[in-house]
């Protein structure tokens, strides 16, 4: 029972092109979660998909930044034209339903490295 | 809006001993969750231990308990019996009920010495 996978672990893009971060939820799961967590920070939300919907982006930057999460296949992260700032670990958690409560399950994160 | 505060960024404490990290936050609601989650040097982010804020009994898992105080919007997580994997960064998180934000605090960085 595979928990929720995501990958790549690491990331280094030169400023200027896309980042795409990619995350598989838990078997049985179909909400999915961003968060970014800045150096010597917490976690912040960034956006919450059910399959093929976007439900909640309040935390998303309104530039440059998109997700999405299809019928088939993972939920994607992608950042266009990446700065400096960008570079952060971004965590993917998923649940069965809203309004669990529980807290979720995470991944292991990406870090995306800006050069 | 919600806030979360974790006033110690670093903690220390040596094997076998008790430590206690504080949190405190800030909502007008009355009814949410409160959790504390681990972050060990692999990065992975472990949930803990978690509180119904309607629930009065202070919640227990293991080696580790909180002490809520609804009124004075506390949460502090008390781990008993420090084991060297204890070693990392613990968040505090807020999460209003209906909601899907986990809203974090900054983390304190728990050090457990042999």
């Amino acid at each position: 029972n595979a928990g929720v996978m995501q990958n790549p672990r690491h990331l280094v893009r030169r400023r200027g092109q896309e980042a795409r971060l990619r995350c598989s939820p838990m078997k049985g799961h179909s909400h999915v979660y961003w968060y970014r967590q800045l150096p010597e920070e917490g976690l912040k939300f960034m956006v919450y998909l059910q399959k093929e919907n976007i439900i909640d982006e309040s935390g998303m930057p309104k530039e440059r930044f998109s997700a999405e999460f299809p019928k088939e296949g993972p939920s994607i992260l992608r950042i266009q034209q990446v700065v400096r700032g960008d570079s952060a670990a971004y965590f993917c958690a998923s649940s069965r339903s809203r309004d669990e409560n529980y807290g979720y399950t995470f991944g292991s994160g990406t870090r995306l490295t800006v050069v | 809006a919600q806030t979360v505060t974790q006033s110690q960024p670093e903690m220390s404490v040596q094997e076998a001993e008790t430590v206690t990290l504080s949190c405190t936050y800030d909502t007008s609601e009355n009814n949410y969750y409160l959790f504390w989650y681990k972050q060990p040097p692999s990065r992975q982010m472990i949930l803990v231990i978690r509180q119904e804020a309607y629930k009065q009994q202070n919640a227990t898992e293991n080696r580790f308990s909180v002490n809520f105080q609804k009124a004075a919007k506390s949460f502090s997580l008390k781990i008993s019996d420090s084991q060297l994997g204890d070693t990392a960064m613990y968040f505090c998180a807020f999460m209003k009920h209906r909601t899907d934000k986990l809203i974090f605090g900054t983390g304190t960085r728990l050090q457990v010495f042999p």
